[in-house]
């Protein structure tokens, strides 16, 4: 079955602006976690959706915020960007919300802020 | 605060020899702990796990061992292959009050398998 779909692969944005990332889940899998990976910092837990609503969120500003539509798919957005943006950015997806065990991930995506 | 730390960024074994990595914890109530491998432009993939009533797990070459007096978590491959070469993330799983889990991540370690 077809994995854990990010798209762009890659973005390259200025400072100032904003961007939307999309995600779709593994068909069945309901809830759809974001986070943010940099170098020294690991992953970092952005926030968690399960059917439509924000069910976890993590210590991010408020320029980062995401939504779910009834499909289980998910964007991202983050405004004004600021050069410290610029990270991967991985969308996991698991069948029910606060899953313990092993979440599936998509590939990223780049996102580059000039 | 990292609650999930691992203080090696890197490591190179000899291909056939053991890896070790190695992920230490400050919350004793983690519930739940998890080792991902990561290569160059794909997402993590989930490797294996460990509950906290448990202090071994084994899957193939892959032993993830539980030192909960130590607060201390260690994966084990044996043996080591080229294609192990990659960034391994321990995460810890702690339950909210909500009811629901939350995933922390450690910063990773470079594994680099020598041919």
């Amino acid at each position: 079955k077809a994995g854990v779909t990010q798209t762009p692969r890659y973005l390259i944005k200025t400072r100032g602006q904003q961007v939307t990332l999309s995600c779709s889940p593994i068909s069945g899998h309901r809830s759809v976690s974001w986070y943010q990976q940099t170098p020294g910092q690991g992953l970092q837990f952005l926030f968690e959706y399960f059917s439509e609503t924000q069910r976890n969120k993590g210590n991010f500003p408020g320029r980062f915020s995401g939504r779910q539509f009834s499909n289980s798919r998910s964007e991202m957005n983050v405004s004004t960007l600021e050069l410290g943006d610029s990270a991967l950015y991985l969308c996991a997806s698991s069948p029910r919300a606060g899953f313990n065990y092993g979440y599936t991930f998509g590939s990223g995506t780049r996102l580059t802020v000039v | 605060d990292q609650q999930v730390k691992q203080n090696s960024p890197s490591l190179s074994v000899q291909e056939g020899r053991i890896s070790i990595l190695n992920c230490d914890y400050t919350n004793s109530m983690f519930d739940y702990f998890l080792w991902y491998k990561k290569y160059p432009a794909e997402g993590p993939t989930f490797l294996i796990s460990i509950s906290s009533i448990k202090d071994k797990n084994e899957d193939g070459r892959f032993t993830v061992f539980l030192n909960k007096s130590a607060k201390h978590l260690s994966l084990h491959i044996v043996p080591s292959q080229p294609g192990d070469s990659a960034v391994y993330f321990c995460a810890a799983t702690t339950q909210l009050t909500s009811g629901t889990y939350k995933y922390i991540f450690g910063t990773g370690t470079r594994l680099k398998v020598l041919a």
